[in-house]
């Protein structure tokens, strides 16, 4: 089976570039979740959508930090314009919310963003 | 400030013995899990504890959940190289619903 998709795998831009990332969650997951990686600071939850819709965005960093969800197998998360501090690898994540046994989240394998 | 604490933050031992690391917390979670991660790759998840006070055993892993459901440890019996990563714990506290929040983790490095 396919498991949670992203790309790209690593990028390296100059500061005030636009960056895009991109996830594609395993299908019939309905809940997904971006999180940011750090040494710094861990793992940091950024946003999380279900069934589409963004639930709670407010561990996004700032207003250059933007996620959409246009369709239940693609998310993007976008940063415009980049800045070095927001180098850090970014994890998508999906779940199948509902289960009672709480919730078992796949990751991808993360895109490793270097902002210089 | 960490939702959950984990410790300790590093931990370097010899193959063969055994170790402990912990999560804690003030908030009450309706579940507590525990992931491993290896470099170049995303957290993978281990296991999930519900109930307070619940063990569950995988392999050489014993995991422990708090009876108040506050905290939770990983005990590794025997411990081996392949054992080497971050192992963080995450938990769903109970007044943030579907949130799920983690630790720091913490770095094991099992040396031959």
């Amino acid at each position: 089976d396919a498991g949670v998709i992203q790309s790209p795998r690593h990028e390296v831009t100059e500061m005030g570039q636009e960056v895009t990332l991109r996830c594609k969650p395993i299908s019939g997951h309905n809940s997904l979740f971006w999180y940011r990686q750090t040494m710094m600071r861990g793992l940091e939850l950024l946003i999380y959508f279900n069934n589409n819709v963004p639930i709670d965005d407010s561990g996004m960093p700032e207003d250059r930090f933007s996620a959409k969800m246009p369709n239940a197998s693609f998310s993007t998360l976008k940063i415009q314009p980049s800045e070095p501090r927001d180098s850090a690898v970014y994890f998508c994540a999906s779940d199948q919310t509902g289960r009672s046994s709480g919730n078992t989240i796949y990751f991808g394998e993360g895109s490793w963003l270097t902002v210089v | 400030t960490q939702l959950l604490e984990q410790s300790p933050q590093f931990l370097s031992i010899q193959e063969g013995e055994n170790l402990t690391v912990y999560c804690n917390s003030s908030s009450v979670f309706s579940s507590l899990q525990w992931y491993r991660q290896e470099p170049g790759e995303g957290p993978v998840l281990l296991v999930t504890v519900v109930t307070g006070g619940e063990v569950k055993k995988l392999k050489r892993l014993t995991f422990q959940f708090g009876d108040a459901r506050k905290d939770s440890s990983l005990h590794i019996t025997a411990a081996q190289p392949g054992d080497t990563g971050l192992y963080l714990c995450a938990g769903l506290p109970m007044e943030y619903g579907n949130k799920l929040v983690f630790g720091a983790g913490t770095i094991l490095r099992v040396k031959s």
